[in-house]
């Protein structure tokens, strides 16, 4: 089936660092979602791209839609120890009806250490 | 005021046991879904039930049944469990043209 590659799978960084994840597909998306999941709860949405090329931001949250729309990353700024937490990258397909046929990445693990 | 809750939050259960998870949603979307998510944490889709009618249906084993008693609730049932089945399964809801909300999951130990 369909894979994101979700790169890194995981960071140590110390406090007011800033952090930089991206995946990348094999196939076109046309919709890219960064999620956040802490520890014993819920992915709880962080930003949503709608357009190839698109930059949005989120407080210390930046994320883009690749050109190619096989792509996207997600930029931290200035890291704080709240920040840590799985991250998820989520596509749709170009043609997808569904939210619910969302393709994940593996997740990417930070670790901020104060 | 939780806007996707799903219950229990955890259960311990026995090899060949049946039981059953709840999920609601006070969101007035008319999509929900399960998800898997496997030690490794990746997160797979299970079912989707679209006002009460079920559109994704992945390989999951029939011992798994979804149930949708109206658009705000999707209960999942799960029969002779296996030491497999031990996972966090997340309940989730939408519309069209919103991304998903997942309620804060049910963690499945079967021993």
């Amino acid at each position: 089936g369909q894979q994101l590659n979700q790169s890194p799978q995981s960071m140590f960084i110390q406090e007011g660092e800033d952090v930089s994840m991206n995946c990348t597909s094999s196939s076109i998306f046309n919709t890219w979602l960064w999620y956040k999941q802490d520890p014993g709860e819920g992915p709880v949405l962080l930003i949503a791209l709608y357009k190839a090329g698109e930059l949005t931001s989120n407080g210390r949250l930046t994320a883009q839609f690749g050109i190619t729309r096989k792509d996207s990353f997600l930029n931290i700024s200035a890291s704080i120890p709240s920040d840590v937490g799985i991250y998820f990258c989520a596509g749709r397909n170009a043609g997808g009806t569904s939210y619910g046929k969302l393709t994940f990445g593996q997740g990417t693990i930070l670790t901020v250490h104060p | 005021d939780t806007a996707v809750s799903q219950t229990p939050k955890y259960l311990v259960t026995q090899m060949g046991n049946d039981k059953s998870i709840k999920c609601e949603q006070n969101l007035g979307h008319d999509t929900m879904y399960w998800y898997k998510q496997d030690s490794k944490k990746f997160l797979k889709i299970m079912f989707s039930y679209n006002n009460k009618e079920l559109i994704i249906n992945e390989t999951v084993p029939n011992r798994f049944s979804p149930k949708s008693p109206d658009k705000a609730h999707l209960n999942l049932h799960i029969n002779s469990l296996e030491l497999g089945d031990s996972a966090v399964y997340f309940c989730a809801s939408s519309s069209e043209g919103s991304p998903l909300h997942f309620g804060n999951g049910t963690r499945l130990t079967v021993t």
